[in-house]
């Protein structure tokens, strides 16, 4: 079966310092990966995908296959990046996501 | 555009009673999934209608059950409630079923079983 380890629950950072957030994965196929965040009194909201190889809001996540991880990092972490964040994993045919348990990331000023 | 809504925000309820959520999804959605997330954990996969029909189901017990309407529309029937039932439900729509589309989350229900 799947599953989603994010080993750490909270992580706080001072503004400016590089930021990490780990995630590894579970799954003998072929895997599509997530990154959710979620920021004071906001709904859950989709911040980056694997395949789409993109950086938003400064952050960049690789999936590595050999490692089964897809950690989400940015190079100078902002206090507006303050949120509960969590890595989601996809297989089959629908859109079910298998979710971790999610980080708090907090920056300080 | 209208984003996904559920009603009620909160909800208290007791054991073995009976429970409904409702979601709306987002305009141009026809696909409904629903999670339920427990204190201190990440949302866990319940079921997903797809076009009215269910199309995949989570690790849940049958009283937790589901419907889609012509509308794209959807509830979330809780049969028996216990204790462990008290979570954050989350609704979330997408464009169809496909795992290629984004979900968008709605604000979820609080639930409480007392």
């Amino acid at each position: 079966a799947q599953r989603v380890t994010q080993p750490e629950k909270l992580l706080s950072v001072f503004k400016g310092a590089p930021v990490e957030l780990k995630c590894n994965y579970s799954y003998s196929g072929s895997p599509e990966l997530f990154w959710y965040v979620q920021y004071s009194r906001q709904r859950l909201q989709l911040l980056l995908r694997h395949i789409s190889r993109e950086s938003i809001k400064g952050f960049t996540a690789d999936l590595n296959k050999g490692e089964t991880s897809f950690h989400l990092k940015k190079p100078f972490a902002q206090e507006e990046d303050s949120a509960m964040y969590y890595c989601a994993l996809r297989t089959g045919a629908n859109s079910k996501l298998t979710f971790g348990k999610g980080i708090t990331l907090s920056v300080r000023p | 555009e209208t984003g996904v809504t559920q009603s009620p925000t909160h909800l208290i309820k007791t054991r073995g009673q009976q429970v409904t959520l409702r979601c709306s999804s987002q305009s141009g959605h026809n696909t409904v999934s629903w999670y339920q997330q427990a204190l201190g954990q990440g949302p866990q996969f319940i079921f997903q209608y797809y076009r009215e029909e269910e199309n995949g189901r989570g690790n849940f017990p049958p009283r937790f059950s589901g419907l889609q309407f012509p509308n794209y529309s959807s509830e979330l029937n809780v049969n028996a409630l216990e204790l462990d039932d008290s979570a954050l439900y989350l609704c979330a729509s997408s464009l169809s079923g496909r795992g290629a589309d984004t979900q968008y989350f709605g604000p979820g229900t609080r639930l409480t079983v007392l």
